[in-house]
């Protein structure tokens, strides 16, 4: 299948400064990328969708000023954690989906997601 | 309101013994719905998707729209279905994005 692939795997920063999470779609153009949270032992919480070229949809709660997201490529979204504080510790996954010729979504590929310690 | 339920946070089965992880959605249109697994140390996986209507690893879903089900079954677990299993639902028109449940650990013990 599809390969997405998320940088850094893991990232130990400290309280006030800020962390930028890449995921890019190695061998398929996503039309949409996703961005979800993950707390131990619970399940994923959709945190934003990105589209290409336009400003996220970010879901109830989610601060968009705290958690900056850009899809510059059909191939690349960041998710910049701003000011980072320790509640912000958390596993983060992306995943990407694009469209086949019938405009229908394909399945979704997650990366590897990414560890974010903040101290 | 979207919702994707998961009651079992474990399940633990011996090896060749029937396994089904449940799965309960609240969506007031058609939704589509999904089986993901992740195994351990590994990113998450698409299972199946309802509409293809596929068996793979042995596992086989089924919607139930009356029952608002989507429930997960296997009639002879292995060690290596040891994983944890995510039900997720993604509606029309809506981008799309996935709702996941909880997750059920299931656990294949020889």
């Amino acid at each position: 299948g599809a390969v997405v692939s998320q940088h850094p795997s893991r990232v130990i920063c400290k309280s006030g400064t800020s962390v930028k999470i890449e995921c890019r779609s190695l061998d398929f153009q996503a039309t949409t990328m996703f961005w979800y949270r993950q707390f131990p032992k619970q399940s994923l919480m959709l945190m934003a969708t990105s589209n290409e070229g336009s400003k996220a949809t970010y879901e109830q709660g989610v601060e968009k000023d705290k958690f900056l997201i850009n899809h510059a490529s059909l191939t690349l979204s960041t998710l910049t954690v701003t000011s980072a504080h320790p509640e912000d510790s958390s596993f983060y996954i992306c995943s990407a989906r694009s469209r086949d010729k019938g405009r229908r979504n394909t399945e979704a590929f997650f990366g590897q997601g990414t560890r974010l310690t903040v101290v | 309101a979207q919702r994707v339920t998961q009651p079992e946070k474990l399940l633990s089965v011996f090896k060749g013994a029937p396994v089904e992880l449940k799965c309960n959605y609240s969506y007031s249109g058609s939704p589509e719905l999904f089986w993901y697994v992740q195994y351990s140390r590994q990113r998450l996986q698409l299972l199946l998707r309802h509409i293809s209507r596929e068996s793979i690893k042995g596992f086989t879903a089924d919607l139930n729209k009356g029952e608002t089900s989507f429930h997960l079954k296997k009639p002879f677990a292995q060690e290596e279905d040891s994983a944890m299993y995510y039900c997720a639902l993604s509606g029309y028109n809506q981008g799309g994005k996935l709702i996941f449940g909880q997750g059920t650990e299931l656990s294949v013990k020889p």
